[in-house]
């Protein structure tokens, strides 16, 4: 299945300022899919990423707080912007992979943010 | 949309117990996974089951999609196994999945 390359693995920032996470794939892929977990909850969808379109942000989610860019079908970044402690979260990277003997979602090893 | 919702939402068992979690979904799915999220927040994918029964050593999962549930089934637990359970299910044409609340299972030595 495909691997995930996903940095930095943990970053502590100041409010109002911004932070790009990055996503690497080992194989090309047509949709990344971006995450956001906050302390002690569920993932929640921010957004799907295909490359040569603009992503597709989910309900409470908008370009301009998390601004994504897909320049090929190996890479992605998600940029949080503006940081404010609220966004302090862990951030992840999701690919859906398939090959001859497995299918599922698989997930970079994450971003641990936190905003202070 | 559709809803997911795991049970118990917490699980406190000594190693050596066995263990059965949940997940119940709203509407169809085309796709079902269960992870385990270890301490260090790595997701790890446990099983691909939309439907049927499979297993993987001590680990085994069983869907009746017809009655919109999936079971995970742990055997002879070990510390190891800490962690939070997340089901996570697609439906419809989108690719996307959807995750559940989790399950927090906590393995005393």
């Amino acid at each position: 299945s495909a691997v995930i390359s996903q940095k930095p693995s943990r970053d502590i920032c100041q409010r109002g300022t911004s932070l790009t996470i990055q996503c690497q794939v080992d194989s090309q892929v047509t949709m990344m899919f971006w995450y956001r977990q906050q302390p002690g909850q569920s993932l929640t969808l921010i957004a799907t990423a295909n490359q040569g379109s603009e992503a597709t942000y989910e309900s409470g989610f908008v370009i301009d707080k998390f601004p994504i860019s897909r320049p090929n079908l190996t890479f992605s970044t998600l940029t949080v912007s503006n940081m404010s402690p609220e966004d302090s979260s862990i951030y992840l990277c999701s690919v859906e992979a398939r090959d001859r003997h497995n299918y599922g979602y698989t997930f970079g090893s994450g971003t641990r943010l936190t905003v202070v | 949309g559709i809803q997911v919702e795991q049970s118990p939402p917490d699980l406190i068992l000594q190693e050596g117990a066995n263990s059965t979690l949940r997940c119940n979904f709203s509407d169809s799915v085309n796709n079902l996974q269960w992870f385990h999220q270890n301490p260090w927040g790595q997701l790890i994918n446990l099983f691909y089951i939309p439907s049927g029964t499979k297993q993987n050593g001590r680990l085994s999962a069983t869907t009746v999609a017809t009655e919109r549930y999936s079971l995970l089934y742990i055997s002879s637990s070990q510390t190891t196994d800490s962690g939070v359970y997340f089901c996570a299910v697609g439906y419809s044409s989108a690719s996307k999945i959807i995750f559940g609340s989790g399950t927090r299972l906590s393995i005393r030595p």
